[in-house]
């Protein structure tokens, strides 16, 4: 079975302009995470949907970042304009939703690698 | 709000030496543990989990990890390393109620020596 396929793997941008990334799921995951990991640190969390609606977007810099899920599957996340300092991995993640709340895993893609110049 | 402390930002060992990697966290109950791996380039790779009961939990690629409630401590520990153990090593904390939010330490990186 497929993992979370992310791509682009990597950019390299001019600082002010745009950039998206996509995700793709594992198939049956409801539940999207995209995470924000700068170097020498941990994965911190941007935006969590469960299926196509963001359930939590408190760290998200709604400035000038963006996310959507359409169709509650593949998702995109957007920033523009870039900034140098968004120079980072962006992390997708995916886990199964819904019904027993206990504990789902979450299935790590390998990340975009964003540098901003 | 949860967090995590990995207090050894890069450890070093020998091959065939044994590892401890320290992950202490704060919570206001009990948590959710997870050790993470990242190799270069790679996404986040699940080690091991610990919800509850026993506290000796074990994992993936021979490693384990322990859980100290009076010590607010999670340690990944490893008999024998291998040299493909070499990778950056994160600990996380969830909250109970689900995976909703996952959050991490800075990460330990480990680099192992022939």
């Amino acid at each position: 079975e497929a993992g979370v396929v992310q791509s682009p793997r990597y950019k390299i941008i001019e600082k002010k302009q745009p950039v998206a990334f996509w995700c793709n799921p594992i198939s049956g995951h409801n539940t999207l995470y995209w995470y924000l990991q700068n170097l020498g640190q941990g994965p911190e969390l941007l935006i969590r949907y469960e299926n196509e609606e963001a359930v939590d977007d408190s760290q998200l810099p709604k400035d000038r970042f963006s996310a959507e899920r359409l169709k509650g599957v593949d998702s995109t996340l957007k920033i523009q304009p870039a900034e140098l300092g968004d120079s980072a991995v962006y992390l997708c993640a995916s886990s199964l939703g819904g019904g027993d709340r206990g504990y789902n895993e979450q299935f790590f893609g390998p990340g975009t690698r964003l540098t901003v110049l | 709000a949860q967090s995590v402390t990995q207090p050894d930002i890069h450890i070093t060992v020998s091959e065939g030496a044994s590892l401890e990697l320290r992950c202490n966290y704060s919570y206001g109950a009990t948590p959710y543990l997870f050790w993470y791996v990242q190799s270069p380039g790679q996404g986040l790779q699940l080690l091991l989990k610990y919800f509850s009961g026993d506290t000796l939990v074990q994992g993936i690629k021979g490693f384990e990890a322990e859980f100290k409630r009076s010590q607010s401590s999670f340690n990944l520990r490893k008999p024998s390393v291998h040299w493909s153990d070499a990778a950056e090593y994160f600990c996380a904390v969830g909250a109970k109620g689900g995976s909703e939010k996952l959050v991490f330490g800075k990460g330990t990186k480990l680099t192992v020596n022939p």
